[in-house]
């Protein structure tokens, strides 16, 4: 079993519906959560973090941490053709606590399509 | 201004050759990697340097070897290439061991022949 499991899709949606991405987890010790956005051909872009379990909102995107359910999520509302891409959901212990470097673990990433 | 850059973009080459991909970061970030994505999109991390000193060395053929000149460049030599190495290989940067936020560079598409 993978550390991080998401859906690879594809996922099609039409512009505007409200979009739903999905990562779960089973490293108990994972603090923090990212989601990255990668166009085709291109370097992986920070699109969120968070820090433990909770909501954070950043104008059409959301992210959401359930960490007694090890899922976390990414919303985005209003989606527009310019949103398609691939979205890789990647998280981390809490590098206070360790020596050495913090690692990210990927997900093997949605590839999402907005529709005009 | 390109925050990380990689050269070559695309590289073809025949099993058995040697070669190099170099990174540069021009954030003023001290910390480096390189990741290897595979053709199922899965991006794993292979080296990490932290001023010059190597900090997360994966479970990675010892065929790689990276190598960091000063803080805002990583290079990657690959000895001896396999078919199985083809993928994109990707460098970034981020600010201290706090890697929650790292700035990816475009990429480098190695494919063995």
């Amino acid at each position: 079993q993978k550390e991080v499991e998401q859906d690879p899709g594809p996922l099609s949606v039409p512009e505007g519906a409200i979009v739903s991405l999905n990562c779960t987890y089973s490293n108990s010790a994972f603090q923090y959560f990212m989601w990255y956005r990668q166009y085709s051909r291109k370097g992986p872009e920070l699109l969120m973090y968070t820090y433990s379990s909770g909501n954070k909102e950043d104008g059409r995107f959301t992210a959401q941490v359930d960490k007694s359910s090890k899922y976390i999520s990414l919303f985005i509302r209003d989606s527009q053709p310019s949103d398609s891409a691939t979205y890789l959901c990647a998280m981390s212990e809490d590098f206070r606590y360790f020596q050495g470097a913090q690692k990210l673990v990927f997900g093997q990433g949605t590839r999402l399509t907005i529709n005009p | 201004d390109t925050a990380v850059s990689q050269t070559p973009k695309y590289l073809v080459t025949q099993m058995g050759n040697d070669k190099s991909i170099k990174c540069e970061q021009n954030l003023g970030h001290d910390t480096m990697y390189w990741y290897k994505q595979d053709s199922k999109k899965f991006l794993k991390i292979m080296f990490s340097y932290n001023n010059k000193e190597l900090i997360i060395n994966e479970t990675v053929p010892n065929r790689f070897s990276p190598k960091s000149p000063d803080k805002a460049h990583l290079n990657l030599h690959i000895n001896s290439l396999e078919l199985g190495d083809s993928a994109v290989y990707f460098c970034a940067s981020s600010q201290g061991l706090a890697a929650a936020t790292q700035y990816f560079g475009p990429g480098t598409r190695l494919t063995v022949l």
